[in-house]
């Protein structure tokens, strides 16, 4: 299984600021992943975080509000942008095997609050 | 489309008593499939998955999880719960290929509370 870590681990950030959440994994892998967890509610997939190439966000996801990095296949940043209080979430990095038959792994998550 | 769902947003039982988690899934084609389990202020943990084979899974903690096909049914069960299993339960599928390749579907969750 792979190891990640997130930071911060949580942030309170005023309306109208932009946060970036790092993600790092203890070994290569092919698949990240950027997941939304609403309070109460389960996980929404924002974009799956390509190697050399743009992520590819899911519908009502945009790369102005949540640009992703993906420099290598350890690392991976999501910057949330011009922070409202509807962005108040824990985020999770996710990362993937080598097929469908895989299970993900996800990080600790990063708790966002926006005043 | 592929879809999960956890009709059940808690459920409680007595420690020592057995518990049942149920999901159903909706895909295309072949479902594999997940259960994860989140304790407060942690990410998700891998519980088992389905991929083929055997319709009974062993995971961890002593949980186990049932296929049933012809009911698109993946229940999460443990013969004897413990309070340490309280936490929030989620089931996952993913479909055998096309354009959804690598993507979980989750369910909504279930929050599991066993009690002394």
């Amino acid at each position: 299984s792979a190891v990640i870590s997130q930071k911060p681990s949580r942030d309170i950030c005023q309306r109208g600021t932009s946060l970036t959440i790092q993600c790092q994994v203890d070994s290569q892998v092919t698949m990240m992943f950027w997941y939304r967890q609403q309070p109460g509610q389960s996980l929404t997939l924002i974009a799956t975080a390509n190697q050399g190439s743009e992520a590819t966000y899911e519908s009502g996801f945009v790369i102005d509000k949540f640009p992703i990095s993906r420099p290598n296949l350890t690392f991976s940043t999501l910057t949330v942008s011009n922070m409202s209080p509807e962005d108040s979430s824990i985020y999770l990095c996710s990362v993937g095997g080598k097929g469908p038959t895989y299970e993900q792994y996800f990080g600790p998550g990063t708790r966002l609050t926006v005043t | 489309a592929q879809s999960v769902a956890q009709p059940e947003d808690q459920v409680n039982v007595a420690e020592g008593n057995p518990l049942t988690v149920k999901c159903t899934y909706s895909v295309s084609g072949n479902p594999y499939l997940f259960w994860y389990v989140q304790y407060p202020n942690r990410g998700l943990q891998f519980l088992l998955k389905y991929i083929t084979g055997d319709n009974l899974v062993k995971g961890s903690y002593g949980f186990e999880a049932e296929f049933n096909k012809s009911q698109t049914s993946f229940h999460l069960k443990k013969p004897s719960a413990l309070v340490s299993d309280s936490a929030l339960y989620f089931c996952a599928v993913r479909d055998d290929g096309g354009s959804t390749l690598g993507r979980l579907y989750f369910g909504r969750g279930t929050q599991l509370t066993v009690w002394p």
